[in-house]
């Protein structure tokens, strides 16, 4: 069965970053572009980034662009989330999900992590 | 970006009837449309994809109709593992968008 497993949250300053991370297991990581889902408390889903599955193309919401960096590494089946000049608006539960395929994003995300809560707060 | 509108935010239903949640788009998205589930505490549950492809291991009940800017999704006897939040997205261009959830409770 597939797994995701995010790690990283906390609570962050407003201006601090924080890194995330997703491990992943039980599928050919490289084969399947990845994303990130947000959730802020009580809301709705917002995509904020997606990566290739090769890591050489990424997107990223206009919300997010310029301050937050998604990266990979296939070595180890494992996707990241720089997030930096922390807001807070960022505060929700980030979800790293698997696309259902690569190629020319976006698809629909067949498995989702359990989420990592980021709150950002003086 | 394309804007998903769902209605009603609230569906309260009896265990055992029908239940209908609307989605519609602000432009064509074609089929590329998803709905998922999210119950408290948990990650999103993909159910279908392409407008009407249910979810490999998802009961019948659960159906999706729809095409460019009208879609539709219906559970026709609600279960109680059924009660839920209910999202659709929409993934023909980048970014994919959510619509605002329908939440589906206990009449």
């Amino acid at each position: 069965e597939v797994q995701l497993l995010e790690s990283g949250g906390g609570l962050v300053q407003p201006g601090g970053s924080l890194r995330l991370s997703c491990a992943a297991s039980e599928f050919t990581f490289s084969s399947y572009a990845m994303t990130w889902v947000r959730q802020a408390p009580g809301k709705g889903l917002e995509c904020v980034s997606t990566i290739s599955g090769s890591g050489g193309t990424t997107y990223y919401a206009d919300s997010v662009r310029g301050r937050f960096t998604i990266s990979r590494d296939n070595s180890k089946n494992t996707l990241f989330l720089q997030m930096n000049s922390l807001r807070a608006e960022d505060t929700a539960v980030y979800y790293c999900a698997k696309d259902r395929r690569d190629g020319n994003p976006p698809y629909p995300y067949d498995y989702w992590g359990q989420g990592a809560l980021v709150s950002v707060s003086s | 970006e394309t804007v998903m509108t769902q209605s009603p935010a609230t569906l309260s239903v009896s265990p055992g009837e029908r239940a209908t949640l609307s989605c519609r788009a602000s432009q064509s998205v074609g089929s590329n449309l998803a709905w998922y589930q999210q119950k408290p505490g948990q990650a999103p549950r993909l159910l279908i994809s392409g407008a009407s492809t249910r979810a490999t291991g998802l009961p019948a009940r659960f159906s999706g109709s729809g095409s460019g800017t009208e879609f539709t999704l219906t559970i026709s006897s609600l279960q109680s593992e059924d009660f839920a939040v209910y999202y659709c997205q929409q993934y023909n261009n980048w970014p994919a968008t959510f619509g605002q959830g329908t939440k589906v409770d206990i009449k």
